[in-house]
């Protein structure tokens, strides 16, 4: 059976700083994988994905994943947060079984 | 294009009740997704129709039921609400089945459902 794991429950991080969530997954097959971000009371918004090519993914507003399969990471890395980060990001597998399996979520906190 | 949007935003229901959440789908998707969202956790899949069938289920218990129409727009039913059942409602659409290569999920805002 497929699954995810987010690492850290929780990333307090100042702003300007760098940040990395982390993602491992589990799965006998190939996989698409996915971040999406919630802000406070709302839906899921794709962040980025991974399909197939290039290892590293990039966002318009400068986040980045590397999908690495030997380890069956997907973590996700910003090199400058900003306050307008601060949400709970979930890091999500999709195989041929018609659903999005998703991780626990890791809340992103940046502090002035 | 219009995105996806659930209806009522927030609801508050007595256990042991029935309840129906609604969701318009993205224009020109013909598969709508369903998943439960409780409080601190990830969303939880309960299960995807596409073209008016059930195309895959989550460990959902029959309780959980939908329905989806010819325009593509979708239900969820809930009979005999439990406490547990308390959490934010997630409906995504998508251009094809999710599993299909390159198909993405668009979230519509949540449904956040209350059983007291």
């Amino acid at each position: 059976a497929q699954s995810v794991t987010q690492l850290d429950s929780q990333v307090p991080v100042f702003e300007e700083a760098p940040v990395e969530l982390r993602c491992n997954y589990s799965s006998s097959v190939s996989v698409y994988l996915f971040w999406y971000v919630q802000y406070p009371n709302q839906g899921l918004q794709l962040l980025l994905k991974y399909l197939s090519g290039s290892t590293l993914v990039e966002s318009i507003n400068g986040f980045e994943a590397e999908f690495n399969k030997s380890q069956t990471s997907f973590h996700l890395r910003k090199p400058s947060v900003h306050i307008s980060d601060t949400a709970e990001y979930f890091c999500a597998v999709n195989t041929n079984t018609g659903k999005l399996i998703f991780g626990q979520g890791t809340t992103l906190q940046v502090k002035p | 294009e219009t995105g996806v949007t659930q209806s009522p935003t927030h609801l508050i229901k007595t256990r042991g009740q029935q309840v129906t959440l609604r969701c318009s789908s993205q224009s020109g998707h013909n598969t709508v997704s369903w998943y439960q969202q409780a409080l601190g956790q990830g969303p939880q899949f309960i299960f995807q129709y596409y073209r008016e069938e059930e195309n895959g289920r989550g460990n959902f218990p029959p309780r959980f039921s939908g329905l989806q129409f010819p325009n593509y727009s979708s239900e969820l039913n809930v009979n005999a609400l439990e406490l547990d059942d308390s959490a934010l409602y997630l409906c995504a659409s998508s251009l094809d089945r999710v599993g299909v290569m390159n198909t993405e999920a668009f979230f519509g805002q949540g449904t956040r459902l209350t059983v007291v």
